[in-house]
C-alpha cells in the first residue's frame, strides 16, 4: 500500500524554525518527485514546493511566499522527505501535506501553528 | 505565475443532479491539470489527472474535459458522498497553482 506519513508539526513562536518529515512506503521513493502543499485554517490549498528525484537532478522549486525561508530535501536511504521551515510567520499556520508529484497520493497532513 | 480561476465558489445541489465545475487558466496549460476532492478534516483525493483521465477507483460518474485554458469537472449524478470541496491544480509550470475551490453543498 502506498503511504505517506507526516510528522514534526506543532506550536512554534514567530521567527522560529521547524522541520517536518514525511515517511514514504509502498513505492520506489527514490524515483519519485515529491511536493509539499499547505492549507491555512478554513482556506484553500496552496502549493509550497517540489523536489525532483536525484536521477532527475534533485532540484527544488518553491512558491514565492516561502522561497528563501523553506527548504525541501530528501533522504532516499530512509524514504523520507523533509521540509525545513525557518523565519516562520503567523501566516504560515496551516496543515502541511506531503504528496507525490501531481497529487496522486497524499499524507494525512500535519498541523503547524505559529503563534506567540 | 499561472492563475487558475475556479467557478462557482459554491453551489447547492440535490442528490441525482448533474454538477459542473469550471477552471480557467490565465494562459494555456495543454492538459496539465488535475481535479481533487476534499472532505472536512481529510486530505485531498485526486479524481482526475491529465484533464480527463479517471483516477483508478474513482466512480465513473466523475469526468473531466478540456484543454488549453478551459477545463470542466462533471459529476453526472450527485451522490450523498460527493458533498465536498473540489479543487483544480495546474502542473504545467512553476509555481503550480490551485483553483480557489468549489464547495458542493446539499440543497
Amino acid at each position: 500500500e502506498v503511504q505517506l506519513v507526516e510528522s514534526g508539526g506543532g506550536l512554534v513562536k514567530p521567527g522560529g524554525s521547524l522541520r517536518l518529515s514525511c515517511a514514504a512506503s509502498g513505492f520506489t521513493f527514490r524515483d519519485a518527485w515529491m511536493t509539499w502543499v499547505r492549507q491555512a485554517p478554513g482556506k484553500g490549498l496552496e502549493w509550497v514546493g517540489r523536489i525532483k528525484s536525484k536521477t532527475d537532478g534533485g532540484t527544488t522549486d518553491y512558491a514565492a511566499l516561502v522561497k528563501g525561508r523553506f527548504t525541501i530535501s530528501r533522504d532516499d536511504s530512509q524514504s523520507t522527505l523533509y521540509l525545513q521551515m525557518n523565519s516562520l510567520q503567523t501566516e504560515d499556520t496551516a496543515v502541511y501535506y506531503c504528496t507525490t508529484d501531481l497529487g496522486g497520493t497524499w499524507g494525512q497532513g500535519i498541523l503547524v501553528t505559529v503563534s506567540s | 505565475d499561472i492563475q487558475m480561476t475556479q467557478s462557482p465558489s459554491s453551489l447547492s445541489a440535490s442528490v441525482g443532479d448533474r454538477v459542473t465545475i469550471t477552471c480557467r487558466a490565465s494562459q494555456g496549460i495543454r492538459n496539465d491539470l488535475g481535479w481533487f476532492q476534499q472532505k472536512p478534516g481529510k486530505a485531498p483525493k485526486r479524481l482526475i489527472y491529465a484533464a480527463s483521465s479517471l483516477q483508478s477507483g474513482v466512480p465513473s460518474r466523475f469526468s473531466g474535459s478540456g484543454s488549453g485554458t478551459e477545463f470542466t469537472l462533471t459529476i453526472s449524478s450527485l451522490q450523498p458522498e460527493d458533498f465536498a470541496t473540489y479543487y483544480c491544480l495546474q502542473h504545467n509550470s512553476y509555481p503550480r497553482t490551485f483553483g480557489q475551490g468549489t464547495k458542493v453543498e446539499i440543497k
